[in-house]
């Protein structure tokens, strides 16, 4: 079985100001990794994901996450945050090995971008 | 192209009645999977239907059903409702059954009094 812990449950942060949300995971077989955001009243969007390969994601819109494999860990971070980055942050991890694509998500970071 | 739609958007109910909460995939995705989304946590996996068979089920009770028809839309059922089944329930479709990437609706917000 896989879980995600988020410790951050709500981060603020000022506007251009740098942020790192950060998720760890456990995991006994090789996962894929994910990160979603969900804006107020709307569904999630996915925003970046590690597969396989280079361990450093990028998403278009400056956010990137690192897969660290020995500290089982997947944050995500961004050098300057804008007010539209105002949003709930979800990691979530997916068994390599299941074929299926159910996701198992953390319980989120409420990410607060101040003027 | 239209998004995951899903219908209601908004929908309460009394404890004991039973719900049908409907969504619709992207045009040409054939995967479906069910979340669901206490408040204040990440969402839950509940089911996966590929091809109209049931391909994944979470930890959830056998008052949770679902089904998918001929068109990939699928439908999401809850019997004797519980206030715990309070929560908004999110579908999310992908093109194929081990697709990585799922697209998720707007979800419907369940409110059980």
């Amino acid at each position: 079985a896989q879980s995600v812990t988020q410790l951050d449950s709500q981060v603020p942060v000022f506007e251009e100001a740098p942020v790192e949300l950060r998720c760890n995971y456990s995991s006994s077989v090789s996962v894929y990794l994910f990160w979603y955001v969900q804006y107020p009243n709307q569904g999630l969007q996915l925003l970046l994901k590690y597969l396989s390969g280079s361990t450093l994601v990028e998403s278009i819109n400056g956010f990137e996450a690192e897969f660290n494999k020995s500290q089982t860990s997947f944050h995500l971070r961004k050098p300057s945050v804008h007010i539209s980055d105002t949003a709930e942050y979800f990691c979530a991890v997916s068994s390599v090995s299941t074929g299926a694509n159910n996701l198992f998500f953390g319980t989120g970071t409420r990410l607060t971008v101040i003027p | 192209d239209a998004g995951v739609t899903q219908s209601p958007t908004h929908l309460i109910k009394t404890r004991g009645q039973q719900v049908t909460l409907r969504c619709s995939p992207i045009s040409g995705h054939k995967s479906v999977s069910w979340y669901q989304q206490v408040l204040g946590q990440g969402p839950q996996f509940i089911f996966q239907y590929y091809e109209k068979e049931e391909r994944g089920r979470g930890n959830f009770p056998d008052r949770f059903s679902a089904r998918q028809f001929p068109n990939y839309s699928s439908e999401l059922n809850v019997n004797a409702l519980l206030l715990g089944d309070s929560a908004l329930y999110l579908c999310a479709s992908s093109s194929l059954l081990g697709n990585l990437e799922q697209y998720f609706g707007p979800g419907t917000r369940l409110t059980v009094t």
